[in-house]
Formats: structure tokens, sequence, C-alpha cells
């Protein structure tokens, strides 16, 4: 039972365009949720973050809306760059428990 | 910075050794990981600890074992390696002020 979707495995999008990655979630006890990118042979990093107390958080060129009705959240790249080519995934906490769920990942591609 | 160091990028073994990967942090984090990630399944949690000698499982903790002697070092073991074990691991540690978890560069396993 994946708790946690991206279910566009990649995404393409030319340098300078904005850059849309999506990720849905089951479990309403979640409450904590972040953006990780990760390059390859290297490990994950962490990017954003968002608590469900807010429905966006800016840091820079990176979004992230949350849509807690829909169990939706989305992480915006404006501009995409060539060096954001990199696999994304979106994780999902119930806080105190310091565990994360993770979902699938999006690899995404910025085309120059 | 956050240091989380595991010891081997890249490791072959055969079917049926005994396998042990470590993870070393430098930042007294109470709270360790270990991962896998496969290709379209995403990073999936095999067993955590949230302090020395204690350790729960994850989702997958089947054909694994974990060590957590000291606070700095939290070890993975496969007690009899298996094709199917062949992938990436990743340690994480976590920060509870910042509700982040860092990872480590990673090792990818091959078993044959």
């Amino acid at each position: 039972d994946q708790q946690v979707k991206q279910n566009s495995p990649s995404l393409s999008v030319q340098e300078g365009r904005i850059s849309i990655l999506n990720c849905d979630y089951t479990n309403s006890m979640f409450d904590y949720f972040l953006w990780y990118k990760k390059y390859p042979a290297e490990g994950p990093t962490f990017l954003i973050s968002i608590s469900s107390i807010k429905d966006k958080n800016e840091d820079g060129r990176f979004t992230v809306f949350l849509n807690k009705s829909a169990k939706h959240l989305s992480l915006h790249i404006v501009p995409s760059q060539p060096g954001d080519s990199a696999v994304y995934f979106c994780a999902a906490e119930i806080s105190g428990t310091y565990k994360y769920i993770f979902g699938t990942g999006t690899r995404l591609k910025v085309l120059a | 910075d956050v240091k989380v160091t595991q010891s081997s990028r890249y490791l072959v073994k055969r079917t049926g050794e005994k396998v042990f990967l470590e993870c070393v942090q430098d930042m007294d984090h109470e709270n360790m990981f270990w991962y896998r990630q496969d290709p379209g399944l995403g990073l999936r949690l095999i067993y955590f600890s949230y302090d020395v000698k204690m350790k729960e499982k994850g989702d997958i903790p089947e054909g694994y074992s974990v060590s957590r002697e000291k606070k700095e070092r939290f070890s993975l073991i496969l007690e009899s390696a298996s094709t199917n074990q062949t992938s990436m691991y990743l340690c994480a540690t976590y920060e509870v002020a910042k509700n982040i978890q860092y990872f480590g560069a990673g090792t990818r396993l091959s078993v044959l």
C-alpha cells in the first residue's frame, strides 16, 4: 500500500521554464512534508519542507504547495536550470515519529 | 555541516556471505535509519534506531539486522546475502530541531 505516490516517473522541461512535480498521499495523519533531490551516486539532499498548518512555503526558486483537502502537494521550480536535473522524492511524516514515508521519485530533466 | 559517512561506496559480495554496511555520523543525533533505494520503488525503510542499543523494524526488515553499540555508528547486517538484496543502501540521521533527515552518499551493493 503506497501511502505517498509520485505518479510521474519522469519529466522534461526547457531551461528557464517552470517545473512542476506532484505528489499525492493517502494517510491523513501525515502533518509534515518534504522534498529531497538526488543526483546519481549521491545521497538525497533536503530541498524544502512544509507543515500541514501552511499551504505554501517558498525558498528562492523553489515553492511547495500543500492542498490538504486533496491530499496533494507540488513542488514548483522557477526558473528551471540544467543543474536541477535530478530525481526528486517527496516524503511525509507523522510529527514526532521521525520516520519518513517516501514516494517513488520523479526524474526531472532540464533541457538547455 | 552534518556529515553522514558510509564506509563503502561500492561492494560486490557472493550469495550467502555475511555483509556489514557501516554508517557513522558526527552530529550526536539520536535517530538513525537504513533505507534501500530501488528503481520504481523509491526509498524503503529497513530499520531505524532512536538510541544506542535501541532498534525498530521498518517496512522491509526481512533478511536484515542492525547494530547500534555507539551513538555515532549504525550498522546494517545482511546475515546471508541474496541476489534480491542487490540495491543502493542509504543511511540517514535525523536532526530533531530542524525536522530533517540527512543522508550519506550511499553504498551500492551487488550480490552475485
